[in-house]
C-alpha cells in the first residue's frame, strides 16, 4: 500500500527566508502524481504545486519549487522569500488511480 | 479547475439528530466524489468514495450506516451523519478528483458540532 510521510510536524522560518518541507513516500508504481497542498486557517485546501513522476524536471510555481528524487522516493517543497501569508498547514499527497493519500502535514510558522 | 461548493459551512446539532452535508460540483461532471474527515491539527482521512448512481465505497473502519452517502447526480453528493453523537464532531471536506493527471478540488468544508 502507498504511504506518505512528513517527518516535520512543525517548522518556523523568518520572513523573506527560504524553508524546505520534507516528504517521502512509498509505492511500487512507476507512474503517479505528487502534490503539495496548503491549508490556511480558513481550512480551504489549496493546491500549491504538482509533479508528474515521469517528468525528471522539478516543478516550480513562482516562489514554490520541489526537489523530486524518484529513486529515493522523496518530494520536498522549497518556499523562497517566505511571506506571512505562507503560514499554514502543508500536506504532501500521492495520487493513485482512485484516491489521493495525504501525509500528516507540516505546520509552517512565519516569523516577522 | 473545478469549483466545488459545500454546504453548510458550519452546523450545530443536538445529539441523536441527523445532519446532511451537501457537496456540489458547479462546473465539472463528477462521477466520483470523495468525503474526508479532519480532526483538529490532523490530516485528512478518507471516509468514503461516492459514486454517481451506485453505492458508495467506504474505507475500513467507517460505519456506512452512520455516514450515509448519496450521489444521485453528476453534480451533487450528500453525506448524512445519522444519530449524531459528540464524537462525530469534526471537520468534513468533500472533493472532486478529475482525470488522473489533475489535482483534487475541494469544498470549503463543514464544521460539525454535536452538543
Amino acid at each position: 500500500a502507498q504511504t506518505v510521510t512528513q517527518s516535520q510536524p512543525e517548522m518556523s522560518v523568518q520572513e523573506a527566508e527560504t524553508v524546505t518541507l520534507s516528504c517521502t513516500y512509498d509505492t511500487s508504481e512507476s507512474d503517479y502524481y505528487l502534490f503539495w497542498y496548503k491549508q490556511p486557517p480558513s481550512r480551504q485546501m489549496i493546491l500549491v504545486i504538482r509533479q508528474e513522476a515521469y517528468k525528471q524536471q522539478n516543478a516550480t510555481e513562482n516562489r514554490f519549487s520541489v526537489n523530486f528524487q524518484k529513486a529515493a522516493k522523496s518530494f520536498s517543497l522549497k518556499i523562497s522569500d517566505s511571506q506571512l501569508g505562507d503560514a499554514a498547514m502543508y500536506f504532501c499527497a500521492y495520487r493513485t488511480d482512485d484516491k489521493i493519500i495525504f501525509g500528516k502535514g507540516t505546520r509552517l510558522h512565519i516569523l516577522p | 479547475g473545478a469549483v466545488v461548493s459545500q454546504h453548510p459551512s458550519r452546523v450545530i446539532c443536538k445529539s441523536g439528530t441527523s445532519v446532511k452535508i451537501e457537496c456540489r460540483s458547479l462546473d465539472f461532471q463528477a462521477t466520483t466524489m470523495f468525503w474526508y474527515r479532519q480532526f483538529p491539527k490532523q490530516s485528512l482521512m478518507l471516509m468514503a468514495t461516492s459514486n454517481e448512481g451506485s453505492k458508495a465505497t467506504y474505507e475500513q473502519g467507517v460505519e456506512k450506516d452512520k455516514f450515509l452517502i448519496n450521489h444521485a447526480s453528476l453534480t451533487l453528493s450528500t453525506l448524512t451523519v445519522t444519530s449524531a453523537h459528540p464524537e462525530d464532531s469534526s471537520f468534513y471536506i468533500c472533493s472532486v478528483q478529475g482525470l488522473r493527471n489533475t489535482e483534487a478540488f475541494f469544498g470549503q468544508g463543514t464544521r460539525l458540532t454535536v452538543v
